[in-house]
């Protein structure tokens, strides 16, 4: 399996510009979550879905970040309009199931730098 | 108070010696607690995991919880350069939270 896919790896934009982040679970997964990462607040959760479906969104920061999950293969994050104070490492990770054994897949991440 | 604390570090540990990482938290319903590993500039990766109070042994790793305190620690024996990462404390309770991690630096 090639793990979780996320794409782009890197994405500099301007202030304003509509941002969409791509992500491939691993096969049979049926978690999904989007992380982001700074220095000072550390790995956030954003949103996580389970069969497709969003549980939890209350980590998405305002109205200008939304999620969707298609299917069981496929998530995008949205950012409109995207701001300066966006700038981060998204992750996105995938688990079996959602239980007491939170083993997370994560994927190689995108670098979004927003000018 | 964060619900998930580490000391951010940098913690620089020999080669050869035991390096020793701390993570405190809030939620007395935790059940689950996870390390990671996370090298520059790539992803976070599970190295261990632990559910009961006590040790759990895994290689060279050990991880140690207790939840009177709410405490867990990693150790890693006979430290090498190539653990050199930053760890993750993460702990469940209805979702998965994260500490914000220590850099640990193995000095050859």
């Amino acid at each position: 399996d090639a793990g979780v896919i996320q794409s782009p790896r890197h994405e500099v934009t301007e202030m304003g510009q509509e941002v969409t982040l791509r992500c491939k679970p691993i096969s049979g997964h049926n978690s999904l979550f989007w992380y982001r990462q700074t220095m000072m607040r550390g790995l956030e959760l954003l949103i996580y879905f389970n069969n497709n479906v969003p549980i939890d969104d209350s980590g998405m920061p305002e109205d200008r970040f939304s999620a969707k999950m298609p299917n069981a293969s496929f998530s995008t994050l949205k950012i409109q309009p995207s701001e300066p104070r966006d700038s981060a490492v998204y992750f996105c990770a995938s688990s079996f199931d959602r239980g007491a054994d939170e083993k997370l897949f994560f994927g190689s991440g995108t670098q979004l730098s927003v000018l | 108070q964060k619900e998930v604390e580490q000391n951010s570090g940098p913690l620089s540990v020999p080669e050869g010696a035991i390096a020793s990482l701390n993570c405190t938290y809030s939620d007395r319903g935790s059940q689950s607690f996870f390390w990671y590993r996370q090298y520059s500039g790539k992803s976070p990766e599970l190295i261990m995991s632990i559910y009961s109070n006590g040790d759990k042994e895994d290689g060279r790793f050990t991880a140690q919880l207790n939840k009177a305190s709410q405490y867990v620690s990693l150790l890693i024996r006979d430290s090498q350069p190539s653990d050199s990462a930053t760890y993750l404390c993460a702990v469940l309770h209805e979702k998965l939270t994260f500490g914000t991690g220590t850099r640990l630096t193995i000095i050859p």
